[in-house]
């Protein structure tokens, strides 16, 4: 079992809808990322997340601890926001090594 | 301010060569890791090097190691290159290795193609 589960694996909506996707982790972390990444390979850092809950723009990340889980919700989707999302766990200690999920593949269709 | 950069952007080898690719952190940053993405996969951890020592390696065979300059850029070296070593090489820097510090910020990556 990975590490880190994330779900959907695919998730195709239409524009406007409002999308979640699930990110759930076995090991104990000391922060979560959300990350972004578009055809052609370049990642883009959405949020880092050690609790609670975080906004920017249409994009909300949540996590929940005691669950070893995090969600992470874009708001009236757009074409625009077609990408892979990666959720990817720091375990803590002296070495920051990410551990990711395989991502979530989103198209959103106009 | 630049982000992270990277290079080669493309690079294709052959099976026993050698490779070298390089990546210039955010500055200010002082911490590079590396991470190979296989296509359809997520990221796997290669190597983690804060103030040019190495404080994380992955389950990577010897065949790949890496070094940190003074000025805190990096670079990745694979020797005797494998089909399978073709990839997606990322490339991240943060300021630190913990907390707030950790936040990674990522290269645009270097696609190796071993033939």
């Amino acid at each position: 079992k990975n590490e880190v589960e994330q779900s959907p694996q695919n998730l195709t909506a239409q524009e406007g809808e409002f999308i979640t996707i699930n990110c759930s982790y076995s090991v104990g972390i000391s922060a979560l990322h959300w990350l972004q990444q578009h055809p052609g390979g370049g990642i883009v850092s959405l949020f880092m997340l050690s609790s609670g809950k975080k906004k920017h723009g249409r994009l909300i990340a949540t996590i929940n601890i005691q669950e070893k889980h995090s969600s992470l919700h874009i708001t009236a989707s757009h074409p625009r926001d077609s990408a892979v999302y990666i959720c990817a766990v720091n375990s803590g200690g002296s070495n920051y090594k990410l551990t990711f999920g395989k991502g979530t593949l989103l198209t959103v269709n106009p | 301010d630049a982000g992270v950069t990277q290079s080669p952007t493309h690079l294709i080898k052959t099976r026993g060569q050698q490779v070298t690719l390089r990546c210039s952190p955010i500055s200010g940053h002082k911490s590079v890791s590396w991470y190979q993405q296989v296509l359809g996969q997520g990221p796997q951890f290669i190597f983690q090097y804060y103030e040019k020592e190495e404080r994380g390696r992955g389950n990577f065979p010897d065949r790949f190691s890496a070094r940190q300059f003074p000025n805190y850029s990096s670079e990745l070296n694979v020797n005797a290159l494998l089909l399978g070593d073709s990839a997606l090489y990322l490339c991240a820097s943060s300021w630190g290795v913990s907390g707030s510090g950790g936040e990674q910020y990522f290269g645009p990556g270097t696609r190796l193609t071993v033939t």
